[in-house]
């Protein structure tokens, strides 16, 4: 199994430019979800999936919308890139049951907007 | 506000020595601690978790010990190698809301030779 795989890992943008960041994982796992990682500050959660179909927004939604058409992706997409979303975002996936925080991180993909 | 934050940033140890990574957490409904490895350069790994109906929990080479009185966990390390040098968040899950997960701002575990 591959876990839980990001594309792209390095992108740089200008400001307005809007992009998508994927995400798929090919464990089955029900529950996905997009943190943001800034330096000082942990993990962020964005948005979660709970299942195909149905997302919800974390704690810092603005700026970003997401869509959960299957089980195995978790596009988040940057509709107008502002510097403030300079970031190292993280896709996670989980089987929700029992170990409800063993979240599986991809690796990550660094942004930079100018 | 609800937090789940770090003693200490930066934590150096000799290899060998036992390690012990602080948390304290600020949310009484809080009942499910886990902490995460961050090497640098990739993703977070998880450890261990912690419910809170228990004060204990070990795995291998590692424990967690969860003082919900004054709010407060720790992750212990034993015999600490260099390959433990990472950054280490303690993170909280409340009950119903898996995947969503609030970290802490972590803290380097730095082993020296």
């Amino acid at each position: 199994n591959a876990g839980v795989t990001q594309t792209p890992k390095f992108q740089v943008l200008k400001t307005g430019q809007s992009m998508t960041l994927q995400c798929a994982q090919d464990m089955n796992h029900e529950y996905m979800s997009w943190y943001r990682q800034d330096p000082g500050m942990g993990l962020r959660l964005i948005h979660y999936s709970v299942g195909a179909g149905i997302t919800d927004q974390g704690e810092v939604p603005n700026g970003y919308n997401v869509s959960r058409s299957t089980t195995e992706d978790f596009p988040l997409r940057l509709l107008s890139a502002a510097p403030s979303q300079t970031s190292v975002y993280f896709c996670a996936s989980t089987r929700g049951l029992g170990q409800a925080g063993e979240l599986f991180f991809g690796e990550g993909s660094r942004l930079t907007v100018l | 506000g609800e937090s789940v934050g770090l003693h200490l940033p930066t934590l150096s140890v000799q290899e060998g020595d036992n390690s012990i990574i602080n948390c304290a957490y600020s949310n009484s409904a809080s009942d499910y601690f886990i902490w995460y490895k961050q090497e640098s350069g990739k993703g977070p790994q998880f450890i261990i978790d912690i419910r809170s109906n228990m004060d204990k929990r070990q795995g291998q080479r590692v424990t967690v010990l969860l003082n919900k009185t004054v709010k407060h966990l720790s992750l212990q390390i034993a015999a600490t190698q260099p390959g433990d040098s990472a950054v280490y968040f303690c993170a909280e899950n409340r009950r119903g809301t898996a995947s969503k997960l609030t970290f802490g701002t972590g803290t380097r575990l730095q082993v020296t030779l």
